[in-house]
């Protein structure tokens, strides 16, 4: 699977629109972009995931460059209970092999301010 | 649903004993997972099974770590001897097959402590 690089932290101010980036300058035509998050002292929670179009649900956007060489995750309004360590992760799809494995890298940790 | 359930929450044992940390994955699942976590190396994946068969278990860290699914709704990892590297935070996760989705729901976590 290919290789994700997020900022360590940032910062978002309660009530504004958070836009966490994510590098996959190696991803494959086949390879998803997943997005998870852990609030402290909780398990991962999975957020959104895509392979090429923009997505979107409840809790947020998920916008792939055309290249898919990059995304970005956006919350539309942060809230205090978004403050948490955010996960990028490509994987391939539909592989027996691989099909299980997500591979957490050291995430952005986002701090969202009143 | 009640979610993936995890027990003990938090385990405190000495060096040299035998610890058994349990998984109920969520009803209908067909993929569980183990994962460790520490600040030093972050979340790794250990083993996981799908449909109760193990099929990766390259993270497991040496021989003094065992898994098994004896049935859908069950899953255990032990560690024995146990030493204190082994102290971190377990977390189980299971998913289920569908398409291309791989959603993993994961518990609260056992957080071990070895003495």
């Amino acid at each position: 699977d290919a290789k994700t690089t997020q900022p360590t932290s940032m910062d978002c101010a309660e009530g504004r629109a958070a836009n966490l980036p994510c590098n996959h300058s190696t991803i494959s035509g086949n390879e998803y972009v997943y997005w998870y998050r852990q609030i402290h002292s909780q398990g991962p929670q999975y957020i959104i995931h895509g392979l090429k179009n923009n997505e979107t649900n409840e809790m947020a956007s998920l916008i792939i460059t055309e290249d898919r060489k990059s995304s970005t995750l956006i919350l539309p309004h942060a809230t205090l209970r978004d403050t948490a360590v955010y996960y990028c992760i490509v994987r391939v799809a539909g592989t027996t092999d691989s099909w299980g494995k997500l591979q957490f890298g050291a995430g952005t940790q986002v701090v969202v301010t009143p | 649903d009640a979610g993936v359930i995890q027990s003990p929450r938090h385990e405190v044992t000495e060096m040299g004993q035998e610890v058994t940390l349990r998984c109920k994955p969520i009803s209908g699942h067909d993929y569980l997972f183990w994962y460790r976590q520490t600040m030093m190396r972050g979340l790794e994946l250990l083993i996981y099974f799908n449909n109760n068969v193990p099929i990766d278990d390259s993270g497991m860290p040496e021989d003094r770590f065992s898994a098994k699914m004896p049935n859908a709704s069950f899953s255990t990892l032990k560690i024995q001897p146990s030493e204190p590297r082994d102290s971190a935070v377990y977390f189980c996760a299971s998913s289920f097959t569908s398409g291309s989705k791989n959603i993993q729901y994961f518990g609260a976590g056992t957080r071990l402590s070895v003495l």
